[in-house]
């Protein structure tokens, strides 16, 4: 059974730095093709993705977005980091992480997720 | 604005059929595997179909997919109250080397 739990802080405050930690479970990251990546959907809008590592450290990152966020993984704890800098009002949103089953790239989709976290970005 | 245009919202009574349109181009959809998702609010978004029109285990086959050229289609038949929910399709775009989501389909059943 794949779950997958999002924690970090729930308020931010404008230009600080913001991580992130997805703890999971049911599934290693160093399998072959496996990944996990981080979405977000910012109150009363849609869907946007952020990040996405792979089982061999692979990292793919939102063009938009790609100056401020870092990525990383720690198989041992399976846990997946992401930071990301300059904090803004506008990027107040619930993060999720979820989990990219075995498939050859560049199929990429989130078959199991998490709960998501709020955050809020105030001063 | 999304790369991926879906209409803001469709409806349909119970019991009737719906179909949610995604529209790309070549360097995404054209090219790659769409998946479609299902987001109550409060909850996690949930997979519906992959591969183009592949359901996990879990879903009805209430639920299909399918896809032409650049653009997919996600369709419900025997709509439920419980259906009620925003739809997101996903794909990968190989020019910009990203996932994209759709803007979303918010659906009603009337």
């Amino acid at each position: 059974q794949i779950t997958l739990k999002e924690s970090g802080p729930t308020l931010v405050k404008p230009t600080q730095t913001l991580t992130l930690t997805c703890t999971f479970s049911g599934f290693s990251l160093s399998t072959f093709a496996v990944g996990v990546g981080w979405i977000r959907q910012p109150p009363g809008k849609a869907l946007e993705w952020l990040a996405l590592i792979y089982w061999n450290d692979d990292k793919r990152y939102s063009p938009s977005l790609k100056s401020r966020l870092t990525i990383t993984k720690d198989t041992s704890k399976n846990q997946v980091v992401l930071t990301m800098t300059n904090m803004d009002p506008v990027d107040t949103a619930t993060y999720y992480c979820a989990h990219r089953p075995r498939q050859l790239f560049p199929n990429n989709y989130f078959d199991y997720w998490g709960q998501g976290i709020l955050v809020t970005v105030s001063s | 604005q999304s790369m991926l245009t879906q209409p803001p919202s469709v409806s349909a009574a119970p019991g009737q059929k719906v179909t949610i349109s995604c529209s790309g181009s070549s360097s995404n959809i054209g090219n790659n595997y769409v998946s479609w998702y299902q987001h109550l609010p409060g909850t996690a978004p949930k997979l519906l179909i992959y591969d183009n029109n592949k359901r996990p285990s879990e879903i009805p086959d209430r639920f299909s997919g399918s896809k032409s050229g650049t653009s997919a289609n996600l369709g419900i038949t025997g709509l439920q109250t419980g259906d009620e929910a925003d739809y997101y399709c996903g794909t990968w775009d190989s020019r910009l080397s990203a996932v994209l989501f759709g803007g979303g389909t918010k659906l009603t059943v009337l």
